[in-house]
Parts: C-alpha cells; sequence; structure tokens
C-alpha cells in the first residue's frame, strides 16, 4: 500500500498567515492526489483534487501543489473559518489512503 | 441536490455482523462509483472500501478483507456495507463518499457510528 506522511500534525497560527501544510508519498502517485477540510462532527470536505485543481466553490486561498511524492496545500491569508483538519488522499492506486491529517489551530 | 444518508450503526458484540446503508439522492447514481470511509474516535481518516459503478470492481483495505462486503443497489440507488466478525478497532464512524473524478471525493454523507463493544 502507499503510505501517506503528513510531517506536522499540529500547526499554530493566525489570522491573516500564510500557510503551508506538506504531505509525502511512499512512492509516486503522479498527481492523483486531493487534500480535505475537516472540521469537528462534520464529514469531510474536498478543497482540491489532482494536486492543483481547485473544487467547485472553494475560496481561492486555497491551493495546492506537487507531483510525484511531495505536495503541498497552502492556505494564502488564513480565515477564522479555516480552522480545521486537513488531510491528503492518494489515489494513484485503488487502494486509497489518507495522511494521518494536519490540525490549525488558533495561535 | 447531492444526498449521501447512512444508516445502521449501532451497537454491536465484538464477533457480531452489521449492515449500513447509504441512500444516495440528487444525482444519477448509476454512473459513479462510491467508497466506504471510517474514522475511529479522535483518529484520521481511514479508506475501507470502492465499489464501481457497475460492480465490476471492488476493493477493500487490508484491515477489512474478508469479512466485509460492499454492494451496491443502483435501481434503489443505495450502497451497503456488510461487516462481519466484528473487532474493537472497527469502532468509527462510517461514510460513504462518492467518487468524483478518478477517486477523489465530491460528496460525502454525515456518517453512521458504529460501536464494537461487550
Amino acid at each position: 500500500d502507499i503510505q501517506m506522511t503528513q510531517s506536522l500534525s499540529t500547526l499554530s497560527a493566525s489570522v491573516g498567515d500564510r500557510i503551508t501544510i506538506t504531505c509525502r508519498a511512499s512512492q509516486s502517485v503522479s498527481r492523483w492526489l486531493a487534500w480535505y477540510q475537516q472540521k469537528a462532527g462534520k464529514a469531510p470536505k474536498l478543497l482540491i483534487y489532482k494536486a492543483s485543481s481547485l473544487e467547485s466553490g472553494v475560496p481561492s486561498r486555497f491551493s495546492g501543489s506537487g507531483s510525484g511524492t511531495e505536495f503541498t496545500l497552502t492556505i494564502s491569508s488564513l480565515q477564522p473559518d479555516d480552522f480545521a483538519t486537513y488531510y491528503c488522499q492518494q489515489y494513484h492506486s485503488y487502494l486509497r489512503t489518507f495522511g494521518q491529517g494536519t490540525k490549525v489551530e488558533i495561535k | 441536490e447531492v444526498q449521501l444518508v447512512e444508516s445502521g450503526g449501532g451497537l454491536v458484540q465484538p464477533g457480531g455482523s452489521l449492515r449500513l446503508s447509504c441512500a444516495a439522492s440528487g444525482f444519477t447514481f448509476t454512473t459513479y462509483s462510491m467508497n466506504w470511509v471510517r474514522q475511529a474516535p479522535g483518529k484520521g481518516l481511514e479508506w475501507v472500501s470502492y465499489i464501481s459503478s457497475s460492480s465490476s470492481s471492488i476493493y477493500y483495505a487490508d484491515s477489512v478483507k474478508g469479512r466485509f462486503t460492499v454492494s451496491r443497489d443502483n435501481a434503489k440507488s443505495s450502497l451497503y456495507l456488510v461487516m462481519n466478525s466484528l473487532r474493537a478497532e472497527d469502532t468509527a464512524v462510517y461514510y460513504c463518499a462518492r467518487d468524483a473524478r478518478d477517486g477523489d471525493f465530491d460528496y460525502w454523507g454525515q456518517g453512521t457510528l458504529v460501536t464494537v463493544s461487550s
């Protein structure tokens, strides 16, 4: 199985900060990578697909980049609604796998 | 409006069985692959199973292979997960999720809680 690793489990930041969350795959997943946002008690929400494509309705302050084994999710100016947990997910393999999540909390 | 509504969760003893359902509406169910994803209390997301639109392709995570069976009824726009030989580590909220394009998940249900405990 392809293992997905998010290096930070928690990231502390302030409103207005630019933040970057990283995700590493144990083998190349090309650009078959998605990012999700999850708030407590809610289902995940798709933000980015195919590494850098913005899902419809998602604010443009979210962006994704990377290919192969290294990926990043960037929030250009953190808003109060963005404090949540973020997961990467690969879909290069039919055995989909998620990263363990990065919680963005208020500094 | 796309809606996915899970049901069937509850408390079950170790070694027991449970059948989850996911009722889909607001889209042409027959043209989409579907997935089950679970989340143990306080933990991250774990993909569980995939079924293609025609049920011709089915995949499972190693952690549930041989114990869980996914199926769908396109006439009823419904997805199912039969879970046998349940273990404490299967305790989680189970979500159904629609395959958006190539394996990213664009719509999720609200989840149904499965608790495996004596």
